[in-house]
């Protein structure tokens, strides 16, 4: 069965970079897109972007001058990283599997991650 | 890139049948494939409709997707509604880029 667990730090100060890591168990990071989506309180869903085993990324437009994705095959986990951050970062980030039809089969459960001095 | 349009909100009574729309403003609809997702209060998305019309096994067969190009909008349909199938509905197709669109969701309502 597969999971994806999100982790990293639930609070992070304005202008600083926001870093999520998702750990990939019960399937092999080389296959498959891996992607960011993010959903702030109350609003709808948010593609941030994804990533391929080979390191190859497609990030959102609005997003793009902010955001990496970097991935580790051997073990196993891809992560991302979002800088200068804002208030309006505010939000539950997801990590998903993603095949090549467009689908996020599976989800990770969540993390909040909330912007504030 | 296009947006995909979806209403706010849907409310029917148990048993009856709701249709949510979701209209891709630019670019056929059928050039790229159309998920639908639900989300339950506090929970992470699950699919219940891939690929335009697809069923995961596990989602029951009173959910159905579809498409039509006349509108360029892609549907889902959930008939015999539940109490459980009260949640928020995402639409999500890809453009050319193969970069993710999610619609705005709706919030269905069972009365």
């Amino acid at each position: 069965q597969v999971q994806l667990q999100e982790s990293g730090p639930g609070l992070v100060k304005p202008s600083e970079t926001l870093s999520l890591t998702c750990t990939v168990s019960g399937d092999s990071i080389s296959s498959h897109y891996w992607s960011w989506i993010r959903q702030p309180p109350g609003k709808g869903l948010e593609w941030i972007g994804h990533i391929y085993y080979n390191g190859r990324t497609n990030y959102n437009p609005s997003l793009k001058s902010r955001v990496t994705m970097s991935v580790d095959t051997s073990k196993k986990w891809f992560s991302l990283k979002l800088n200068s951050v804002t208030a309006a970062d505010t939000a539950v980030y997801y990590c998903s599997r993603r095949n090549f039809r467009g689908v996020s089969d599976v989800w990770g459960q969540g993390t909040m991650v909330t912007v504030s001095s | 890139n296009f947006v995909l349009t979806q209403p706010h909100s849907v409310s029917e009574s148990p048993g009856r049948t709701v249709t949510i729309s979701c209209t891709r403003s630019s670019g056929g609809v059928a050039s790229s494939y159309v998920q639908w997702y639900q989300q339950r209060p506090g929970s992470a998305p699950t699919t219940v409709i891939y690929e335009n019309e697809q069923r995961p096994s596990e989602v029951p067969d009173r959910f159905s997707g579809s498409i039509d190009i006349s509108s360029n909008s892609a549907s889902l349909t959930i008939s015999g509604l539940k109490t459980e199938d009260e949640a928020d509905y995402y639409c999500q197709s890809y453009d050319s880029n193969n970069q993710d669109v999610f619609g705005g969701g709706t919030k269905v309502t069972v009365l």
